[in-house]
């Protein structure tokens, strides 16, 4: 069974970079698969941040891209996210998740960790 | 970017009912969409790939439809488990993922 688990500090202060790593067992990140991040600050919608591929290229969300930087270690099969220049409107749950890259699958989140709740705040 | 629009944004219905909700693209995505149930504190579901793929373990009771930038999810006869949020999401190789706003359906 894939599971995947996040975790980082729950309280960042403006102007510093967010930083989440989700650790992943059950499957290996090198055999495959895109590895996302995506976020839903408190009452609303999802919003996705980017992936990564288990070979390490990466696409973001445009309205984040300048912000964001995600990265793999395969050798400790966990994926993080690094999000600079935090302000208030980043505060969220971040989710990480594996997305498929085959088939009628492609594109779909079909496995996701619990979420961790980031707050940003002085 | 591609924008998802869903509607209603809350739906009432009662246990037994047929419910549909809608989800619109700002350009076409072929069927590459999806349907998500999420309850409060808990990760997104999976329910539905592909825009009318049912995912594995997932009741017959849920289907969806469509292609282009119109797509549904309908839910034959609401069970009491099915109050929740649900969210629509595309998938775009060049201009990435997003998804729909979201649904909240309550009990009425």
């Amino acid at each position: 069974q894939v599971q995947l688990q996040e975790s980082g500090p729950g309280l960042v202060k403006p102007s510093e970079t967010l930083s989440l790593t989700c650790a992943v067992s059950g499957y290996s990140i090198s055999s495959g698969y895109y590895w996302g991040w995506i976020r839903q600050p408190p009452g609303k919608g999802l919003e996705w941040i980017g992936s990564i591929y288990h070979s390490g290229s990466t696409y973001y969300n445009p309205s984040l891209k300048s912000r964001v930087t995600i990265s793999v270690d395969t050798s400790k099969n966990q994926f993080s996210l690094k999000l600079s220049s935090v302000t208030a409107a980043d505060t969220a749950v971040y989710y990480c998740a594996r997305q498929c890259d085959y088939g009628d699958y492609e594109g779909v989140f079909d496995y996701w960790g619990q979420g961790t709740l980031v707050t940003v705040s002085s | 970017d591609i924008q998802m629009t869903q509607s209603p944004s809350t739906l009432s219905a009662s246990v037994g009912d047929r419910v549909t909700i809608t989800c619109r693209a700002s350009q076409s995505i072929s069927s590459w969409l999806a349907w998500y149930q999420q309850k409060p504190g808990k990760a997104p579901k999976l329910l539905i790939y592909k825009a009318s793929s049912l995912e594995s373990g997932v009741p017959s009771r849920f289907s969806g439809s469509g292609s282009g930038t119109e797509f549904t999810l309908t839910i034959s006869s609401l069970q009491p488990d099915d109050f929740a949020t649900y969210y629509c999401q595309q998938y775009n190789s060049y201009l990435g993922i997003t998804f729909g706003q979201g649904t909240r359906l309550e009990i009425k």
